[in-house]
């Protein structure tokens, strides 16, 4: 069964532009989380979605914000990029919401000049 | 709200040396615990999770973890590791009744095995 699967791997954007990045989680999968992961921050929270509804939301910018389509693939949009939002994004997919073991993707790699 | 420490952000051990990687938690309600590795370049993987029961938690790749609730603690422990467990090791917790896809982690310790 093939892992969780995020495009583009890597990004370079500069400042003030928006950017999109996907996810697919691995099939039959429902729930889908996101993840900002930098050196001075750690990981941290983004969203969980679970049948293309908003279930949490991390404490975020309102510049932050993703969906889910009905095949449970997810995207994430950050709008005005600013310095600070340079990052590995990372995505997990899990069969439903609730304690059930996540699985990640590689990550994306987005750089902002 | 809950928050995750973990005490050590850099471990260097030698290659077949035990290692416990400490973790440290706050939270007003009852937590699951989660440990997870990032080999370079790659996503998180679990290694072992406490939801309940047994306060000794074995994982993957000979792990184990012990839940200390009167110390709020959940350190990650190998009696002999390998070169190839040279990775960044992240604690996380998700309260009780939570969703494993909210969690929250700790700033991760970096482990270094060296021949």
């Amino acid at each position: 069964k093939a892992g969780v699967t995020q495009t583009p791997r890597y990004l370079i954007k500069t400042r003030g532009q928006q950017v999109t990045l996907s996810c697919s989680p691995i099939s039959g999968h429902r729930s889908v989380s996101w993840y900002q992961q930098t050196p001075g921050q750690g990981l941290q929270f983004l969203f969980e979605y679970f049948s293309e509804t908003q279930r949490n939301k991390g404490n975020f910018p309102g510049r932050f914000s993703g969906r889910q389509f009905s095949n449970s693939r997810s995207e994430m949009n950050v709008s005005t990029l600013e310095l600070g939002d340079s990052a590995l994004y990372l995505c997990a997919s899990s069969l439903y919401q609730g304690i059930n073991e996540q699985f990640f993707g590689p990550g994306t790699r987005l750089t902002v000049l | 709200a809950q928050s995750v420490t973990q005490l050590d952000s850099q471990v260097p051990v030698f290659e077949e040396a035990p290692v416990e990687l400490r973790c440290n938690y706050s939270s007003s309600v009852s937590v699951y615990l989660f440990w997870y590795v990032q080999y370079p370049n790659q996503g998180l993987q679990l290694l072992l999770k406490y939801l309940s029961g047994s306060t000794l938690v074995k994982g993957i790749n000979g792990f184990e973890a012990e839940f200390n609730k009167s110390q709020t603690s959940f350190h990650l422990r190998k009696p002999s590791v390998h070169i190839s467990d040279t990775a960044e090791y992240f604690c996380a917790v998700s309260p009780y009744g939570g969703s494993q896809g909210n969690l929250i982690f700790g700033k991760g310790t970096k482990l270094s095995v060296k021949p």
